[in-house]
């Protein structure tokens, strides 16, 4: 199993410009999310969805639109990037049961000039 | 906003166990407490997590108060490669779903 699987791991656009970035999960997870992390900081939820067909705003959704695809994969769009989208974004996917751990991808770094 | 407090840094000398504490005062009663630790910039990975009882495995021991406000993360012998940044997570339920609200964390040094 390749666990969660992100694309692209680096990209640089400039401010304006738009993108997707890919999400995929081969762990038949019900649950899937989107974090970004800033320097220094820990991480902050921008969008997740708890299962197919469901999307739910996080703490920092502005700027950016989700998709859940189908229940493997879930993207994260933004439409017009601004210079404080800069940050490392990371996936996340979470099965149903008694851990509810989340397993998380290893981030796609984003430099918006 | 993250419902935990934790110390910004702490050090360890290898070998050693580690005690990283961390405040959820205000936690509900059916609410999780998870540790998850980030090295360098890789992707956070899980720990161990608990709701009342002590826990164990093979990485880490959880050790939570009796009245829930504060627990505890043993690392029974720190190693050079546990410097890492360990994050204290109370699991959100929600109604269509579990969400984590990470904070800051700890920075653990652990020094040769």
């Amino acid at each position: 199993n390749a666990g969660v699987t992100q694309t692209p791991k680096f990209q640089v656009l400039k401010t304006g410009q738009s993108m997707t970035l890919q999400c995929a999960q081969d762990m038949n997870h019900n649950s899937m999310y989107w974090y970004r992390q800033d320097p220094g900081m820990g991480l902050r939820l921008i969008y997740y969805s708890a299962s197919e067909g469901t999307t739910d705003k996080g703490e920092v959704p502005n700027g950016y639109n989700v998709s859940r695809l189908n229940k493997r994969e879930f993207s994260l769009r933004l439409e017009s990037a601004a210079p404080s989208q800069t940050s490392v974004y990371f996936c996340a996917s979470m099965g149903y049961g008694r851990s509810y751990e989340q397993y998380f991808g290893p981030g796609t770094r984003l430099t918006v000039t | 906003d993250a419902k935990t407090t934790q110390p910004p840094s702490m050090d360890c000398a290898e070998g050693r166990a580690a005690n990283l504490p961390c405040n959820h005062s205000t936690i509900s009663g059916n609410e999780y407490v998870y540790w998850y630790r980030q090295i360098h910039s890789q992707g956070p990975q899980y720990i161990i997590h608990g709701l009342k009882n002590n826990e164990t495995n093979e990485m880490a021991s959880l050790i939570i108060t009796e009245d829930r406000k504060s627990s505890t993360l043993i690392l029974p012998h720190a190693t050079l490669r546990d410097t890492a940044v360990y994050y204290c997570i109370v699991r959100v339920r929600e109604e269509y779903g579990n969400k984590l609200v990470f904070g800051a964390g700890t920075i653990l040094r652990v020094k040769s």
